[in-house]
């Protein structure tokens, strides 16, 4: 079945360490996208990547790093510069600007707690 | 800037009822207008959705209305369940590439 996997579930970091979120899919998709969610503030963009090794910041991209070097995979670094990392955070893909729009697919999500 | 702004922020209503949630946009060149169901501790999953060239979409107990010239589109969810009680995004965009969210709306329908 086509799809985006996240992982893992659930992420613990400590205080000054860096993590990796995983987004993987095998929709073909060109668009791939991570978004933040906290309680009631519904989704926010951190960045985005429309083609392999081409990323654009979105609204709230300091203190996250990522990179697009295959088409199937667009991992989340947070680094410690990210003084509030406990979120919900999201992996979408979508066929992009050049596509028919079908809507973006949503993987089920990381819950990244600081402890 | 919120290029999307929906309302109300949450809403309750009861089994069999009509919810209704309210979007605005202010960019024209927006063509393409999905609606997001998210569950609790889950990723949204897509509705619904509509063009412009077209005023109403049905797909089962939901509707989009869609308003071109006052830059507004709404979901009903007629003949409301429990198993509706969600979170419901709108959003916008051009074409199939970032699209811009509402804030959501929480919707609880009471048995």
């Amino acid at each position: 079945d086509g799809g985006i996997t996240q992982s893992p579930k659930y992420l613990f970091r400590k205080e000054g360490q860096n993590v990796t979120l995983s987004c993987e899919q095998n929709l073909n998709h060109d668009a791939m996208y991570w978004y933040r969610q906290d309680p009631g503030q519904g989704l926010r963009l951190i960045y985005y990547s429309q083609i392999v090794n081409d990323f654009q910041k979105g609204d709230i991209a300091e203190g996250y790093s990522v990179s697009r070097e295959k088409k199937e995979s667009f991992p989340l670094t947070v680094t410690s510069a990210q003084k509030n990392p406990t979120a919900f955070y999201l992996c979408a893909s979508s066929t992009g600007q050049g596509g028919i729009a079908y809507g973006y697919t949503f993987g089920s999500g990381t819950r990244l707690t600081v402890v | 800037q919120q290029q999307v702004k929906q309302s109300p922020q949450s809403l309750i209503v009861q089994k069999g009822g009509i919810s209704i949630i309210n979007c605005a946009y202010e960019n024209t060149a927006f063509d393409y207008f999905p609606w997001y169901q998210q569950f609790p501790g889950k990723g949204p999953a897509l509705l619904i959705a509509i063009r412009p060239d077209v005023s109403e979409k049905k797909e089962g107990r939901f509707t989009i209305s869609f308003n071109k010239s006052a830059k507004q589109f709404s979901l009903h969810i007629m003949d409301s369940q429990p198993g509706d009680s969600a979170t419901y995004f709108c959003a916008a965009s051009i074409n199939d590439y970032k699209l811009s969210f509402g804030a959501g709306t929480t919707v609880t329908v009471r048995a």
